[in-house]
């Protein structure tokens, strides 16, 4: 199985909140996981990234979580803001850059 | 650096008709892949390419294909197109093949089908 289940659809956050959204995986081939942020017009933009020998990843606001043994994998968003509104679409691979995308997760932060 | 370019940014074509779209990577980068994004299906792996040969193909019909130059760019044709061939087709490029080396989408071409 390639898919990669990624709830909620939608999300909406108050400014300074904390944004999570979650990804399940199936394939345990899977090495490899990024998440993208994608705004309108725009192509998707990679914003943090991990691999499952680390169960957690923080780039500034931004922190990954992981856990191999579930197969699942989180995307955190301290003091959200509002340009942080976008799609967020989460992806995993093992071959290459032949990505699985999550559906995505489209976030409002309200001011 | 500039990004990745794909041209044109919007095409309107008729079912039955072919396209070309092309793909510009990030100087240097020596990977391109193709996605199919639709509302309905999401984000679609198409084909990779590294040095001009295809490493990797996505779940499509033969009616998609691609090339490499070999300075990198890239084209995807679609012949015989059908209405749900509408899409945001996206191209990223990255320094290697292999997922050691971040993607970098470029904003896509707009392909409507009348």
């Amino acid at each position: 199985q390639q898919q990669v289940k990624q709830s909620p659809q939608s999300l909406i956050v108050q400014k300074g909140g904390i944004s999570i959204i979650n990804c399940a995986y199936e394939n345990t081939a899977f090495d490899y996981f990024p998440w993208y942020q994608q705004f309108p017009g725009k192509g998707p933009a990679l914003l943090i990234a991990i691999r499952p020998d680390v169960s957690e990843k923080k780039e500034g606001r931004f922190t990954i979580s992981f856990n191999k043994s579930a197969k699942q994998f989180s995307l955190h968003i301290m003091d959200s803001q509002p340009g942080d509104s976008a799609t967020y679409f989460c992806a995993a691979s093992n071959a290459g850059n032949m990505l699985t995308f999550g559906g995505g997760t489209r976030l409002m932060v309200k001011p | 650096k500039a990004g990745v370019t794909q041209t044109p940014r919007y095409l309107i074509k008729t079912r039955g008709q072919q396209v070309t779209l092309s793909c510009s990577p990030i100087s240097g980068h020596r990977s391109v892949s193709w996605y199919q994004q639709t509302p309905g299906q999401g984000l679609q792996f198409l084909f990779e390419y590294f040095s001009e040969t295809q490493r990797n193909k996505g779940n499509f019909p033969g009616r998609f294909s691609g090339r490499q130059f070999s300075n990198s760019r890239s084209e995807m044709n679609v012949s015989t197109l059908e209405l749900g061939d509408s899409a945001l087709y996206l191209c990223a490029s990255s320094l290697l093949a292999g997922n050691n080396s971040p993607l970098h989408f470029g904003n896509g071409t707009r392909l409507t089908v009348t």
